[in-house]
Order: structure tokens, then C-alpha cells, then sequence
């Protein structure tokens, strides 16, 4: 079965740390990968997405992903956090073998520190 | 463009009662996905519409049903309700099942508790 995993639960960082978000998904065929952000109480918001091409692929508010085939990830990083990173982290992977279904992770709940 | 609405926002029902939530897309957008939303699964596709068809569905049972409607509104109705069924419950709308469509947009969800 289609299956992503984020390998944090809950991340908690100080103001200007690095921050590394892991996701896996097990697929072997082609995929579209997304990572979503819902701060709170707010939407779910697309931070970036890969399709194709340059697997380093960057997004809004300093994020950045780097899609590595050979290990079936798309880590997500951000090289100094805020305050106002402080939300929920979701991994999304569609898979085109399998039909259109967008399969989501469980999510990493980032908490930064003043 | 106004971003995609839900409603009601939240709902209160009762368990074995039936319930029935709205999506309106994006402005444009034909295809509409519902998820399921919690603590302990996080999201989960239900299933996704486009035309006025059900294009995919995810592994939900039949209690869990929807429909789309020619100006691709979109309502999903559970019935004979549960406990767990208690969720936030997410539409997401993109314009088409083109690769260039894969970008989901979501709305805020309508938070159903089962009593």
C-alpha cells in the first residue's frame, strides 16, 4: 500500500536553528511531492512542490526540499527558523502508477522558541 | 479569486444521525478531493470529483458518500454516524487531473463532532 512517513512528530527549535523536516514515501514509479504547512488555525498552504527536473526545489518563506530517488525522500529544510514558522508539517506524495490520490503524512508539528 | 469555502464550519451531531457538508471550489476549478482529518491519522483522502464523477475514492466505508454538482460544488454526506467519525473534515480544489493541476488548494474544513 501507498504509505509517506515523516520521521518527527514534534520538533522543537530555537529562534535562527536550522531546521530538517524528514518524509519517505514508498512508491517505485514516477511521483509529484508537496509540502504543505498549516499554521494555526489557518489553512493548509502549499510551501513547495517538485514534479520534475532540479530535485532541489525551493519555495516560499525560505524553504527549500531536496528530492533524492534513490533514497525515496523529500526532506524539507529551512536554514534559520522564526517564531512564525510555528506550525504543522505535512508531506504529500501522489503517485501517477496509482491513480491520482494524494497520500499525506502524519505530519510534524514544529514549535520554535523566541 | 475567493479561495475555496466550506460549510458549516463546525456541526454537532448525534451518533446514527446523517450529516452533510458542503465545498464550493475555486472559481474555475473542476475537480474537488475531500479528506478526513485527525489527531491520530492525520489526513485522509476520501475521494475526489471532477465533471461529476467520482474519480478516485479512498479506503472509507459506503456510509461515506459525496456528489458533485454541474458548477462543481461539491457535498459529502456521512451517514449513520459513529464516535470516530469525528474529524475536521478538508475540501481541496485544483483546475483539472492534469499535471499541471496537481496543486491542491484547501479550504478551512468544517469540524464535525459526534456525540
Amino acid at each position: 500500500a501507498q504509505s509517506v512517513s515523516q520521521h518527527n512528530h514534534h520538533v522543537i527549535l530555537s529562534e535562527a536553528a536550522s531546521l530538517e523536516l524528514g518524509c519517505n514515501y514508498s512508491y517505485g514509479g514516477t511521483v509529484n511531492l508537496f509540502w504543505y504547512v498549516q499554521y494555526p488555525g489557518q489553512h493548509l498552504q502549499l510551501l513547495l512542490k517538485y514534479f520534475s527536473g532540479d530535485p532541489l526545489v525551493k519555495g516560499i518563506k525560505g524553504f527549500e526540499a531536496e528530492f533524492i530517488k534513490s533514497k525515496f525522500s523529500f526532506n524539507l529544510r529551512k536554514p534559520s527558523v522564526q517564531w512564525s514558522d510555528t506550525a504543522e508539517y505535512f508531506c504529500a506524495v501522489n503517485a501517477r502508477n496509482y491513480g491520482q490520490n494524494f497520500v499525506f503524512g502524519p505530519g510534524t508539528r514544529l514549535s520554535v522558541l523566541p | 479569486k475567493a479561495g475555496v469555502t466550506q460549510t458549516p464550519r463546525y456541526l454537532i451531531k448525534t451518533r446514527g444521525q446523517q450529516v452533510t457538508l458542503s465545498c464550493s471550489p475555486i472559481s474555475g476549478h473542476r475537480s474537488v478531493s475531500w479528506y478526513q482529518q485527525t489527531p491520530g491519522q492525520g489526513l485522509q483522502f476520501l475521494f475526489e470529483y471532477f465533471s461529476e464523477t467520482q474519480r478516485n475514492k479512498g479506503n472509507f466505508p459506503g456510509r461515506f458518500s459525496g456528489r458533485q454538482f454541474s458548477n462543481s460544488r461539491s457535498e459529502m454526506n456521512v451517514s449513520t454516524l459513529e464516535l470516530g467519525d469525528s474529524a475536521l473534515y478538508l475540501c481541496a480544489s485544483r483546475p483539472g487531473l492534469a499535471l499541471l493541476h496537481y496543486e491542491q488548494y484547501f479550504g478551512p474544513g468544517t469540524r464535525l463532532t459526534v456525540t
